[in-house]
């Protein structure tokens, strides 16, 4: 599969733990996107990235909140001290040098209990 | 005012029939203009995007853009059941890095 994966595909957490995810972009795809999206709405950009380096985030992404790229491949995305309003799926997504349209992954789905 | 807006539905058509999806953007400097399907508790996939002023086609779907009205379209010929989803709107703009502005999202029903 050449695909965008992410991992997990699904997470049950409690309020105050943190959880990690994992974004494998389309190999060569130098540019990565996440974005959350909730029940109801589109998706919301969060961060990107260009290969290893972290170009823009959102003033969505509070200081709980943190990304890494480390070498320009897989990227992570890590919520710290979780709250029931993180509850939502988070998109990555993934666009090759010069290309236009982002391909997005399954998507992880995050419950906060 | 919110950067893209689509009037949320729910539409629904007989199979058969086309169905049209609206969506406005507010920023003028917007470049790129995509549109996207969602099955429930899936990831969006894309359907085609568009650049220029008039209409594209690709299959049973065109894409329609007029930047003077800030207006983009779909139309779905054809409509077959498998077209039940949420169809979002998305906006590249010229300042920013790549990152799309969503809509909320039209949801669609085509009934047998």
């Amino acid at each position: 599969d050449t695909g965008v994966s992410q991992d997990p595909r699904h997470k049950i957490t409690k309020r105050g733990q943190n959880v990690t995810f994992r974004c494998d972009p389309i190999s060569e795809h130098n540019r990565l996107y996440w974005y959350r999206q909730t029940l109801g709405q589109g998706p919301e950009f969060l961060t990107y990235f260009q290969n290893e380096a972290q170009l823009e985030k959102s003033r969505l992404l509070s200081d709980r909140f943190s990304a890494e790229r480390p070498k320009g491949s897989f990227s992570t995305l890590e919520i710290q001290r979780t709250e029931q309003g993180d509850s939502a799926m988070y998109l990555c997504a993934s666009i090759p040098t010069g290309g236009e349209t982002q391909y997005f992954g399954p998507g992880t789905r995050l419950l906060v209990l | 005012q919110k950067e893209v807006e689509q009037n949320s539905g729910p539409l629904s058509v007989p199979e058969g029939a086309i169905a049209s999806l609206n969506c406005t953007y507010s920023d003028r400097g917007s470049q790129s203009f995509f549109w996207y399907r969602q099955y429930s508790g899936k990831s969006p996939e894309l359907i085609m995007f568009i650049y220029s002023n008039g209409d594209k086609e690709d299959g049973r779907f065109t894409a329609q853009l007029n930047k003077a009205s800030q207006y983009v379209s779909l139309l779905i010929r054809d409509s077959q059941p498998s077209d039940s989803a949420t169809y979002l709107c998305a906006v590249k703009r010229g300042s920013t890095l790549g990152r799309l502005y969503f809509g909320r999202g039209t949801q669609l029903t085509v009934w047998p």
